[in-house]
């Protein structure tokens, strides 16, 4: 079992829609939690941290879900420019060893 | 540019030879972390600086793989005697200490 699992899609969706993602986790240990967004042959970069509480950025709501090791982003108002890959991150104790999930496929079309 | 910055941006080789990525951190990013990522998968974490210790080796790197960070700023990534399932995209991140990783736009590898 890899230790951070999420839906690789694609996930086709129209501009305007709501679309949520999903990621498993399998150590109970982990810390941190984030999503990276990554474009085709491009870096990954921060797209925003998971707190316990859940939080939002604009458009973008992320939930941790500890009890049952799932960490959730959810995106209102799709825009074309938000096809890429989301890719789930996981860092373990000790705040070092970071996990990264395989990625979710999102494409918008117009 | 005060980002993380990698060179070469493309690398290829034959089989059997030995090839050597650098990376430069954000200058006041005290760790470092190489992740090698292949097609259709999330990066795979190699391994960890802190300062000039590396503190972290993942089981992926085998011995043709060596890091190295000496004065705790810049490090290099060797891999020798190269095989053909060593071509991927090798990235770089830096970070200050619990804060985010802001990754380099990586080496790409073709080993023919």
């Amino acid at each position: 079992r890899k230790e951070v699992e999420q839906d690789p899609g694609p996930f086709n969706v129209p501009e305007g829609a709501t679309v949520a993602f999903n990621c498993t986790y399998s150590n109970s240990a982990s810390q941190s939690f984030f999503w990276y967004r990554q474009d085709c042959r491009k870096e990954p970069k921060l797209l925003m941290s998971v707190y316990s509480s859940g939080n939002e950025d604009g458009r973008f709501t992320a939930q941790l879900n500890r009890a049952s090791q799932y960490i959730s982003l959810l995106i209102r108002d799709s825009k074309l420019s938000d096809s890429a890959t989301y890719l789930c991150v996981v860092r373990n104790t000790g705040g070092f060893k970071t996990i990264f999930g395989a990625g979710t496929r999102l494409f918008v079309k117009a | 540019d005060t980002g993380v910055s990698q060179d070469p941006r493309h690398k290829i080789t034959k089989r059997g030879q030995n090839v050597t990525f650098r990376c430069d951190p954000i200058s006041e990013h005290n760790r470092l972390y190489w992740y090698r990522q292949t097609l259709g998968q999330g990066p795979e974490f190699l391994t960890y600086f802190q300062n000039e210790a590396q503190l972290e080796k993942s089981r992926l790197l085998s011995d043709r793989f060596s890091a190295e960070r000496p004065k705790g700023s810049f490090s290099t990534l060797e891999i020798q005697r190269t095989e053909q399932g060593d071509s991927a995209m090798y990235l770089c991140a830096s970070s200050s200490q619990g804060r985010e990783q802001f990754f380099g736009p990586g080496t790409r590898l073709t080993v023919l």
